[in-house]
């Protein structure tokens, strides 16, 4: 089946620094990845949507500025949490189709801690 | 906007029972409905999908039931085991661009 990885899978950094988490289509092609963070005891809130060598468009709330969304590739998509602050630590998670009607698949996620 | 609400936020079953997991949607005009699994620190595995226009969909021990017009779908569970012990989460499209509206899950707890 379809296998999506993020790495990694978990990152402690200190305030005012960059981290950037990876996500990846092993055995098929994204058009369109998709990246949620989820706050503790919270569900999944959708960041912004990542289609392949266009810009990302982000939901209403989230700063484009602070989170960097690059898919340079049908197989890569990349988020940069810029100056990350404590307020960033959470759960982020990616997800990505090849198109169409196709099912999405699910990452296993990246911890963020923010110290 | 669409709102997704589930009920209850936490069950604790015994073993061998059969469970309801509650999902309500407040906006009828979807694209599909989809239930998730989530083990702690992990990320989601799809359980069942139903398309707007089907009523219910079976995996296994799972099923999974839509009525679109009352904003509502639930989550059977048979025979529940210590395995199914996770976070369920239903999740709404609105249409086919791949973006889901989450609700807050169920954590299930199914003691041997």
């Amino acid at each position: 089946g379809a296998v999506v990885s993020q790495h990694p899978s978990w990152v402690i950094c200190k305030s005012g620094t960059s981290v950037k988490i990876e996500c990846r289509s092993l055995d098929f092609q994204a058009t369109t990845m998709f990246w949620y963070r989820q706050f503790p005891k919270q569900s999944l809130m959708l960041m912004a949507t990542s289609n392949e060598g266009s810009k990302a468009t982000y939901e209403q709330g989230v700063e484009k500025d602070k989170f960097l969304i690059n898919h340079a590739s049908l197989t890569l998509s990349t988020l940069t949490v810029t100056s990350a602050h404590p307020e960033d630590s959470s759960f982020y998670i990616c997800s990505a189709r090849k198109g169409g009607n196709s099912p999405l698949h699910f990452g296993n996620g990246t911890r963020l801690t923010v110290t | 906007k669409q709102e997704v609400t589930q009920i209850p936020a936490a069950l604790s079953v015994p073993e061998g029972e059969n469970l309801v997991l509650n999902c309500s949607f407040t906006d009828s005009a979807i694209y599909n409905l989809q239930w998730f699994r989530q083990d702690p620190g992990k990320g989601l595995t799809s359980l069942l999908l139903i398309q707007s226009s089907q009523r219910e969909q079976t995996s296994g021990r799972l099923n999974a039931s839509l009525d679109k017009s009352s904003g509502r779908s639930t989550l059977y569970i048979a025979a529940s085991q210590p395995g199914d012990s996770a976070t369920y989460l239903c999740a709404v499209s609105s249409g086919n661009t791949g973006k889901l509206i989450f609700g807050q899950g169920t954590t299930l707890q199914v003691k041997p």
